[in-house]
């Protein structure tokens, strides 16, 4: 049983230019979490998608930063005219179909997003 | 603000004996706890959680206990490996979305 799988693992842009980060959850999980780590610092929570439905996006910036979850395909985090700041790890997490909350989250190796 | 708190950056202990990691919260929303394991390069791997209507939980080596009034909880590991030598992340919620303390980094001590 595969585990979350993101791609790639390293993602090198110039500022201005735009971020496609991807995740596919286990088998037989639907619901997908975004979470961000900079340099020194804890995971930070960034949005919950469940398949075609944002469920909570209270950690996501309000500008540049959007994610989807379509019917068929991974998860897409996206960032749009990336800056300095934006360079972290990026971290997709998934955790089983039944919701309930205090199913574990299963997480990916992420990916390490620099901007140059 | 930082709810979620983990004092020490670094730990070293001796192999075979315990090892104690600590964290601290504030949020009294907060009644989910887990902990999580880290390699370099890799995203964290789960460990062990608790609910607060439980005050210890025990998985083989990892045991958990949880003071709620004093909003502590504290993650045992015995005998200690080589190969817990990692970051461990304490983690917390009242719901999906989890609050992650900044870690500490575990070097057991052959």
């Amino acid at each position: 049983n595969a585990g979350v799988m993101q791609n790639p693992r390293h993602l090198v842009r110039r500022r201005g230019q735009e971020a496609r980060l991807r995740c596919s959850p286990m088998k037989g999980h639907s619901h997908v979490y975004w979470y961000r780590q900079l340099p020194e610092e804890g995971l930070k929570f960034m949005v919950y998608l469940q398949k075609e439905n944002i469920i909570d996006e209270s950690g996501m910036p309000k500008e540049r930063f959007s994610a989807e979850f379509p019917k068929e395909g991974p998860s897409i985090l996206r960032i749009q005219q990336v800056v300095r700041g934006d360079s972290a790890a990026y971290f997709c997490a998934s955790s089983p179909v039944s919701g309930s909350r205090t199913d574990t989250q299963y997480f990916g190796p992420g990916t390490r997003l620099t901007v140059l | 603000d930082q709810q979620v708190k983990q004092n020490s950056p670094s730990l070293s202990v001796q192999e075979g004996r315990i090892s104690i990691l600590n964290c601290d919260y504030t949020n009294s929303m907060f009644d989910y706890f887990l902990w999580y394991k880290k390699y370099p390069a890799e995203g964290p791997t789960f460990l062990i959680s608790i609910s607060s209507i439980k005050d210890k939980n025990e998985d083989g080596r990892f045991t958990v206990f949880l003071n709620k009034s004093a909003k502590h909880l504290s993650l045992h590991i015995v005998p200690s490996q080589p190969g817990d030598s990692a970051v461990y992340f304490c983690a917390a919620g009242p719901n999906e979305k989890l609050t992650f303390g900044t870690g500490t980094r575990l070097t057991i001590i052959p």
